[in-house]
């Protein structure tokens, strides 16, 4: 069982729906991560999270300890926001490296 | 815009060769880490350089071998290529290893032929 795990894998949604992509991790951490990756590779930083919520637009990261569990949500979602989203855990055994999860490809059709 | 930049962009390998790949971070990031990712995977954790030194490794052989130099750029270096070496490698700098976000280089799509 990977430490990282994503859910749902891919999700396609219309334009302007509501958007949920979950994380669960098994390790402690110091830090959990989500992340944006567009075709070609390039991955951009959208929140860094330890404790409770995080608001950037119309992106929402949520992260509960207790139950080792992130989710990010997209309010409002445009085709711009089709890309593969990633979940990366900064674990407190390990703090020189990130985990990541395996991605949650998500596709908002017009 | 990262500001972190890697090279080359696509490069095409055979089995048995040698392959160096570079990253330059921005002015300041003591920290560069390198990763693989797979088709369709997540990312995995290569190695980290933390001012010129390795400080930590992930499940990686020690064919996959790496340098950090004080103008803040990096190498990737892969000796003896296998097929399974065909992945997307990332850079990503940081001024602190354990604290901070993250900046991640646009990648090399290496193919091993």
């Amino acid at each position: 069982k990977n430490e990282v795990e994503q859910s749902p894998q891919n999700l396609t949604a219309q334009e302007g729906e509501f958007i949920t992509i979950n994380c669960s991790y098994s390790v402690g951490i110091s830090a959990l991560h989500w992340l944006q990756q567009h075709p070609g590779g390039g991955i951009v930083s959208l929140f860094m999270l330890s404790s409770g919520k995080k608001k950037h637009g119309r992106l929402i990261a949520t992260i509960n300890i207790q139950e080792k569990h992130s989710s990010l949500h997209i309010t409002a979602s445009h085709p711009r926001d089709s890309a593969v989203y990633i979940c990366a855990v900064r674990s407190v055994q390990g703090a020189q490296k990130l985990v990541f999860g395996q991605g949650t490809r998500l596709t908002i059709n017009p | 815009e990262t500001g972190v930049t890697q090279s080359p962009t696509h490069l095409i390998k055979t089995r048995g060769q040698q392959v160096t790949l570079r990253c330059s971070s921005q002015s300041g990031h003591n920290t560069v880490s390198w990763y693989q990712q797979a088709l369709g995977q997540g990312p995995q954790f290569i190695f980290q350089y933390y001012r010129e030194e390795e400080n930590g490794r992930g499940n990686f052989p020690p064919r996959f071998s790496g340098l950090q130099f004080p103008n803040y750029s990096s190498e990737l270096n892969v000796n003896a290529l296998e097929l399974d070496d065909s992945a997307l490698y990332l850079c990503a700098s940081s001024w602190d290893f354990s604290t901070d976000t993250q900046y991640f280089g646009p990648g090399t799509r290496l193919t091993v032929l």
